[in-house]
Parts: C-alpha cells; sequence; structure tokens
C-alpha cells in the first residue's frame, strides 16, 4: 500500500525550513526517506525503526509517531543543495520498501 | 555503506530486440535485490523481488515473461527487457539489502540504468 506523501511541491529560499510527512493507514515495519536529484538514483537521508523515534543528522531530521503510521522529515536551514526530489518507502515488515509520490523540492537563492 | 553497481548506466535499442542490465553488490552479499522502474516525474514502481536461487516474486502487472529476472548468485541479479518497446523506456533501478547475521540494514540502490527503445 503506498504511502502518501505532503506536500507534493515547494519552493524555498535558501535558509528556510521545510518539513515532509509521510503517512500509512497501517502500522509500519519502517520507514526510510531517500533524496533524488534529477536523472539519478535516490540517496539514502535515514531510516526510522522504532515509534517515537527522532534522529537526524547535520541540519536534516526526521520523526516517527508513537502509533509508526506517520513520519516527518525535517529540513533546516535549507540550502541549494537540498533540491530535489524526497521519497519516503515504507515496508510493513521485511518486504521491499514501497515508496510515496515525492515531495519535489526547490531551494533558491 | 555498501555498494551496488548497475551496468550499463544507459542503453538505446532497437523496438523488438532484448536488454540485459546487470545489477551487482560490491561489498556484501545480497539474498535479495529488487528491481524498480520510475517513469518521468513518478515514483519508483517495484517491478519484482529477485532472490538468489529461486524464480523472482513479479508484482501485480508486471509481465514476467517480458522481464525475465535471474539471480544466479549472491552478488548478481539481471534484468532482461525482452522485445522491448518504446513503452518500456524508462529509468531501472535495482536495489539490494545486506541481510548478514539476521541485522537489519537499510536498502542500498544502484545507480540506475535509462533505457531508451526506438
Amino acid at each position: 500500500q503506498q504511502p502518501v506523501q505532503s506536500p507534493q511541491a515547494v519552493i524555498l529560499r535558501e535558509g528556510e525550513d521545510a518539513v515532509i510527512n509521510c503517512s500509512s493507514s497501517k502500522a509500519l515495519y519502517s520507514v526510510h526517506w531517500y533524496r533524488q536529484k534529477h536523472g539519478e538514483a535516490p540517496v539514502f537521508l535515514m531510516i526510522l525503526l522504532k515509534g517515537g523515534e527522532q534522529k537526524g543528522h547535520d541540519k536534516i531530521s526526521a520523526s516517527f509517531n508513537e502509533k509508526k503510521q506517520q513520519s516527518s522529515l525535517y529540513l533546516t536551514a535549507s540550502q541549494l543543495s537540498y533540491s530535489g526530489t524526497y521519497f519516503c518507502g515504507t515496508e510493513m515488515g521485511n518486504t521491499p520498501l514501497v515508496f510515496g509520490k515525492g515531495t519535489r523540492l526547490s531551494v533558491i537563492a | 555503506g555498501a555498494v551496488v553497481s548497475q551496468h550499463p548506466s544507459w542503453v538505446i535499442c532497437k523496438s523488438g530486440t532484448s536488454v540485459k542490465i546487470e545489477c551487482r553488490s560490491l561489498d556484501f552479499q545480497a539474498t535479495t535485490m529488487f528491481w524498480y522502474r520510475q517513469f518521468p516525474k513518478q515514483s519508483l514502481m517495484l517491478m519484482a523481488t529477485s532472490n538468489e536461487g529461486s524464480k523472482a516474486t513479479y508484482e501485480q502487472g508486471v509481465e514476467k515473461d517480458k522481464f525475465l529476472i535471474n539471480h544466479a548468485s549472491l552478488t548478481l541479479s539481471t534484468l532482461t527487457v525482452t522485445s522491448a518497446h518504446p513503452e518500456d523506456s524508462s529509468f531501472y533501478i535495482c536495489s539490494a539489502r545486506d541481510l548478514e547475521g539476521g541485522s537489519y540494514n537499510e536498502q542500498f540502490f544502484g545507480p540506475g540504468t535509462r533505457l531508451t527503445v526506438l
């Protein structure tokens, strides 16, 4: 079952923050976040496994709610290099990842 | 992180011909590999799950006789697009998981293969 991502697209100025959401109608085993630049393969950002988990590195972090049905990706003080399409991939338990439709992020100077 | 390679990175072929795409896990053994297809401005759609030494599991709507998958070793899976048509033109991406020792790890993606069928 494909997770629902929102927003579909967002435009930011450098230094602004963004939140991308990913939700499922059922509890998930894990959620994975990827960023894809045009014409390239997705690049892994992070994985969340536990309900209530929050993790991050540098200015990109993510959370996974207690019910394990919703995850959010937080981009703070955005940089031009953050531009791309962000996908969440979800799984129910040792199953292939099912990806959301993606969120297109454009960071402008 | 683990490295997954794909070959070729791009290919142009004539309609009716077959194209083989290789996916290799370079520094780990992958008992399971996944094949995705991505059309422009769309999400990655899972085509099939490739298991070493057994038949692949195809997603609904994916023709197994058209998209032949072989996973002959723990480091190599191949996808052959048979009798390719222009509508098969897409970005094909493989991924693999390193499940050694029972630990859970992220899914590593190859760089993708862009197929254009004329």
